[in-house]
């Protein structure tokens, strides 16, 4: 059974640009969270969709967003992008049944974003 | 706000040594906690998940507790490898899902 994939795994854009990072689920996995990771910060979370729909949200700005399409896969977009949004960013996947922050988690490798 | 703190930061011990991290947390209204390691540059793998009804979870080498009321997991590793080495996270899913900061483990042979 495949895991969680993320694409792409390393990129590197300018300030002011924007990104968007791509997630696909493990099959069958209908809740996808996004988390960033820095040296400073540790991992946070970002947001969380469970069938579409947005179930969970973290204290970002709003130029991070994210949305999920109806087969699970999950997209994740960062506008205006700073310095301080390099980083690791991180998506898992579970079942999402019984409500939010109820299963096991399953992590893919993560994006690595580099801002210049 | 939950907040969750994970002692020590780092460790280092010689190779077959048994240790114990530790993981403290503020609210005990949670669903689980699971416990993730994580190499240099990857993503975290997922170690053991502990409900909140459960008092603790084995795997191997592995061996999780969880005490809701004190706000507290511990994550014992028996017989530690050098291949060990790697930087183990609780997360605590309540609300929201919150990581403590971490534990730099280093098993030298």
């Amino acid at each position: 059974k495949a895991g969680v994939t993320q694409t792409p795994r390393y990129l590197i854009k300018t300030r002011g640009q924007q990104v968007t990072l791509s997630c696909s689920p493990i099959s069958g996995h209908r809740s996808v969270s996004w988390y960033q990771q820095t040296p400073g910060q540790g991992l946070q979370f970002l947001f969380e969709y469970f069938s579409e729909t947005q179930r969970n949200k973290g204290n970002f700005p709003g130029r991070f967003s994210g949305r999920q399409f109806s087969n699970s896969r999950s997209e994740m977009n960062v506008s205006t992008l700073e310095l301080g949004d390099s980083a690791l960013y991180l998506c898992a996947s579970n079942h999402g049944i019984g409500g939010r922050n109820t299963g096991e988690l399953f992590f893919g490798e993560g994006s690595r974003l580099t801002v210049l | 706000k939950q907040e969750v703190t994970q002692i020590p930061a780092a460790l280092s011990v010689p190779e077959g040594e048994n240790l114990v991290l530790n993981c403290s947390f503020t609210d005990s209204a949670i669903y689980n906690l699971q416990w993730f390691r994580q190499d240099p540059g990857k993503g975290l793998t997922s170690l053991l998940l502990i409900q909140s009804s459960q008092r603790e979870q084995t795997s191997g080498r592995l061996n999780a507790s969880l005490d809701k009321s004190s706000g507290r997991s511990t994550l014992y590793i028996a017989a530690s490898q050098p291949g060990d080495s790697a930087t183990y996270l609780c997360a605590v899913a309540g609300n929201m899902l919150t990581f403590g900061g971490g534990t730099r483990l280093m098993v030298k042979p």
